[in-house]
């Protein structure tokens, strides 16, 4: 159980242009779903909490304008990156944290999202 | 502010030897404490957390981590390593209602025949 997966798992996109990234929750419903991104060799550093119907909670020194966040569903976060440039090529990597009283301690992760922009 | 010392990037090591991974936090309340495992281009995939009660914490696939109050320390052990835990380790910490991560440097951990 307890599984999160993300869509797609790379993409490859022009300078300029934008991409959606989906998270989902597969087999609970995820009260928060958060963000991370990870630069090569490098650890994750959270982007953003995401809270069902609420607007995400950004981290200082993340753009919101750029990554936008859009948690419309129990089971479903998006992170769209606008007018991607190069800079912005990463792994980004989701996290959902079970509705369930004792989940609020274990965050699930998927698999991440490997974005180059060229 | 919380932060997460992984003291060492890199630990090689032989097969069916022990291993510890060291990491240390700081915060100024008290903390929950995780050891995640990343093997290359996957999430992040929980060995192990600490809440409350015991210190010694065993995880799955025959970790285990100590949380030492008093050192800030929370160091990850496996009394004989396959290859197959050859990963990268992220010590992680939060605090109040758990929700927020904060994420060591990792480290590499290189298993050799």
């Amino acid at each position: 159980g307890a599984v999160v997966s993300q869509h797609p798992s790379w993409v490859i996109c022009k300078s300029g242009t934008s991409v959606k990234i989906e998270c989902r929750s597969l087999d609970f419903q995820a009260t928060t779903m958060f963000w991370y991104r990870q630069f090569p060799k490098q650890s994750l550093m959270l982007m953003a909490t995401s809270n069902e119907g609420s607007k995400a909670t950004y981290e200082q020194g993340v753009e919101k304008d750029k990554f936008l966040i859009n948690h419309a569903s129990l089971t479903l976060s998006t992170l769209t990156v606008t007018s991607a440039h190069p800079e912005d090529s990463s792994f980004y990597i989701c996290s959902a944290t079970p509705n369930s009283a004792g989940g609020a301690y274990e965050q699930y992760f998927g698999p991440g999202t490997r974005l180059t922009v060229t | 502010a919380q932060s997460v010392t992984q003291l060492d990037s890199q630990v090689p090591v032989f097969e069916e030897a022990p291993v510890e991974l060291r990491c240390n936090y700081s915060s100024s309340v008290s903390v929950y404490l995780f050891w995640y495992v990343q093997y290359p281009n996957q999430g992040l995939q929980l060995l192990l957390k600490y809440l409350s009660g015991s210190t010694l914490v065993k995880g799955i696939n025959g970790f285990e981590a100590e949380f030492n109050k008093s050192q800030t320390s929370f160091h990850l052990r496996k009394p004989s390593v396959h290859i197959s835990d050859t990963a990268e380790y992220f010590c992680a910490v939060s605090e109040g209602d758990g929700n927020k991560l904060v994420f060591g440097a990792g480290t590499i951990l290189r298993v050799k025949s």
